[in-house]
């Protein structure tokens, strides 16, 4: 079984819709990370958590907003969906104790707003 | 202004030849750097990994290189197999949170 396990794996959804983006893991890492994937731009990151209390903005947060329901949980959402929100969407865990951050991804979600 | 990049978008290597993947970076602030491998369909996974205090970290066919003074990242693997192709990733971190990741290089192993 998958450790980093993402849902919806596909989405197309239209401009103006509230969509959410859950990840789940089974690591038992206490942090984990939203990136959405665009070609040629590599991974950026939207936002990150370091705890169930604690929500950090990435490089790329506006439009977009987290919850971290429990330590194995972390949703993404679009509060209202646009065509440039068209991506490849990918969830990670870290644990605190790695110095190198080494982070462990989900498959992915392809999101597509028309 | 992208703070790591990586120049060459795709790379083709005959099977048991070496491949060399590069990332230049600005920032002097970056603690780790890491190579990460995505297939279609996946998720990207760790690869290998080196201080800023190491010029050098080898494991098996993978080897990554770091020149703190060129601010320059390289991977190289030998020899080449067709399994390797994927896109490579780099990705720099520090203590304070910086997490960039480059832009990525399709890598091709020719049979």
């Amino acid at each position: 079984d998958a450790d980093v396990t993402q849902t919806p794996r596909n989405r197309i959804t239209k401009t103006g819709k509230r969509i959410m983006l859950e990840c789940s893991q089974t690591k038992g890492h206490d942090r984990m990370y939203w990136y959405r994937q665009d070609p040629g731009l590599g991974l950026r990151l939207i936002y990150y958590s370091f705890d169930v209390k604690d929500i950090n903005k990435g490089e790329i947060s506006d439009g977009y907003s987290v919850s971290r329901q429990a330590q194995a949980k972390f949703s993404l959402s679009l509060e209202s969906a646009i065509p440039n929100q068209t991506a490849l969407y990918f969830c990670a865990t870290s644990d605190f104790r790695s110095s190198y951050n080494e982070q462990f991804f989900g498959p992915g979600t392809r999101l597509t707003v028309l | 202004d992208q703070q790591v990049k990586q120049n060459s978008p795709s790379l083709s290597v005959q099977e048991g030849r070496i491949s060399i993947l590069n990332c230049d970076y600005t920032n002097s602030m970056f603690d780790y750097f890491l190579w990460y491998k995505k297939y279609p369909a996946e998720g990207p996974t760790f690869l290998i990994s080196i201080s800023s205090i190491k010029d050098k970290n080898e494991d098996g066919r993978f080897t990554v290189f770091l020149n703190k003074s060129a601010k320059h990242l390289s991977l190289h693997i030998v020899p080449s197999q067709p399994g390797d192709s994927a896109v490579y990733f780099c990705f720099f971190n520090n203590a304070g949170n910086m997490l960039t990741f480059g832009g990525g290089t399709r890598l091709m192993v020719k049979p």
